[in-house]
């Protein structure tokens, strides 16, 4: 069974702050992996895709990858109240596969 | 613009009378799928289409169809609806499944059956 694993939260953090969003996936062979943020009753928004181990930072967002450890994480700095929603991991399990989704964190960023 | 296009955003409907929500894309993707989305539940996929004439079984397709007639178009029937398909529904395309550009999502439709 392939299984995308997140908290559901919700995460609060202060306007500011950092917060730090994680992922868990389940299929080691595992090749590409995304972020996409869901404001309440929006679609779904692409914001980051990162595919080698390390860090890729792109503004505020920082994706993070650890494949042997099968955990990728997203770092939001200097939080505002509008990062306020679900973030949804998304992780692509074998070149011809398609995305499977974690079910969300939600995230509140307090002024 | 580059989009995916669902209609309609809204619908109420009665228990078993037919419908269909329109999904359409203008990016030339290969890749459609459509989703739908409960609380507590995430995002579950219903179908999905790698191209034209090719349509597979995503993790939730019982009481839906779909048809891959044309690229742009990837429609979902509900033929008989019920109540427990009262849900969100997304249509999402892509260029290749979601491999390395992810996928792009339309604006939603909130599915209602009384």
């Amino acid at each position: 069974q392939k299984e995308v694993e997140q908290n559901s939260g919700p995460l609060s953090v202060p306007e500011g702050a950092i917060a730090s969003l994680n992922c868990t996936y389940s299929d080691r062979g595992s090749q590409s992996f995304f972020w996409y943020r869901q404001y309440s009753g929006k679609s779904p928004e692409l914001i980051m895709s990162i595919y080698s181990n390390g860090d890729k930072e792109d503004g505020r967002f920082t994706a993070q990858l650890n494949k042997a450890s099968q955990y990728v994480s997203l770092l939001i700095r200097d939080s505002q109240p509008s990062d306020s929603a679900t973030y949804l991991c998304a992780v692509n399990m074998g070149r011809y596969s398609t995305l499977t989704f974690g079910k969300g964190t939600m995230l509140l960023v307090s002024p | 613009e580059a989009q995916v296009t669902q209609n309609p955003r809204y619908l109420i409907t009665v228990t078993g009378k037919k419908l269909t929500v329109t999904c359409s894309q203008n990016m030339n993707h290969e890749y459609m799928s459509w989703y739908r989305q409960d609380p507590g539940l995430g995002l579950r996929q219903i179908y999905y289409s790698m191209n034209v004439e090719v349509t597979d079984k995503g993790d939730v397709p019982e009481g839906y169809k779909v048809s891959r007639k044309e690229k742009r178009n990837f429609p979902l029937i509900l033929e008989s609806p019920s109540p427990n398909q009262t849900s969100l529904y997304f249509c999402a395309s892509s260029l290749d499944a979601g491999a390395v550009y992810g996928y792009t999502f339309g604006s939603g439709t909130r599915l209602t059956v009384v």
